[in-house]
């Protein structure tokens, strides 16, 4: 089982559309979890992080966190073509120091 | 305030030669981080400094890989005999070291291409 898993199809939204993105993670010892975004051919660039449980926004990003299921989401309301990138979730493990990688998913927003 | 920062931007060598890779962390960040990421691939840990203790060496692939941080600022990371597997996109990231602040803030990378 992979560490960190993340829907591999590329997925595409409407312009203003609600983009959402899941992520599930296998060791119940995880403690942090961010997403990133990376455009093509850039490095990537945190945009969330999240430590409990429940919904975290902040602007048109909603990060929603449920460690009982072990799975972390990612919302992106009135998608706009600039975000039109892949995003990666990236999981902390408890005394561990690196950050663990889904492989991430694309996300394209049609005008 | 200035990012991290990573240099070269782009390296292209021949299979069998040795290169290295500089990464600056944002001033005041004790904690960094190295990765790589090849086509296809994930991002894949490659080692770890935090302040003056031993680094994390977990994730380098062969001995032929080795970084160094002096001063506990700037970090260079270290391929000898390079192969044509290790092509790929060297990522640093830096981090303020605190407990409970995790956050990791990459470089734009150092794209390496063996011939």
């Amino acid at each position: 089982q992979k560490e960190v898993e993340q829907n591999s199809g590329p997925l595409s939204v409407p312009e203003g559309a609600i983009a959402s993105l899941n992520c599930t993670y296998s060791d119940r010892g995880s403690q942090s979890f961010f997403w990133y975004r990376q455009y093509s051919g850039k490095s990537p660039e945190l945009i969330m992080s999240i430590y409990s449980n429940g919904d975290k926004e902040d602007g048109r990003f909603t990060a929603q966190l449920n460690k009982a299921s072990q799975y972390v989401s990612l919302l992106i309301r009135d998608s706009q073509p600039s975000d039109s990138a892949t995003y990666l979730c990236a999981v902390k493990r408890y005394g561990n120091n690196r950050l663990a990688f889904g492989k991430g998913n694309q996300v394209v927003v049609i005008p | 305030g200035a990012g991290v920062s990573q240099s070269p931007s782009n390296k292209v060598t021949e299979k069998g030669k040795d290169v290295e890779l500089r990464c600056d962390p944002i001033s005041g960040h004790t904690a960094l981080y190295w990765y790589r990421q090849s086509l296809g691939q994930g991002l894949e840990f490659l080692i770890y400094f935090q302040g003056n203790s031993a680094p994390d060496k977990s994730g380098l692939p062969s001995d032929r890989f080795s970084a160094e941080r002096t001063g506990g600022s700037v970090s260079t990371l270290t391929i000898q005999r390079t192969q044509q597997e290790d092509s790929a996109v060297y990522l640093c990231a830096s981090s303020t070291g605190r407990t409970l602040s995790y956050e990791q803030y990459f470089g734009p990378g150092t794209r390496l291409t063996v011939t």
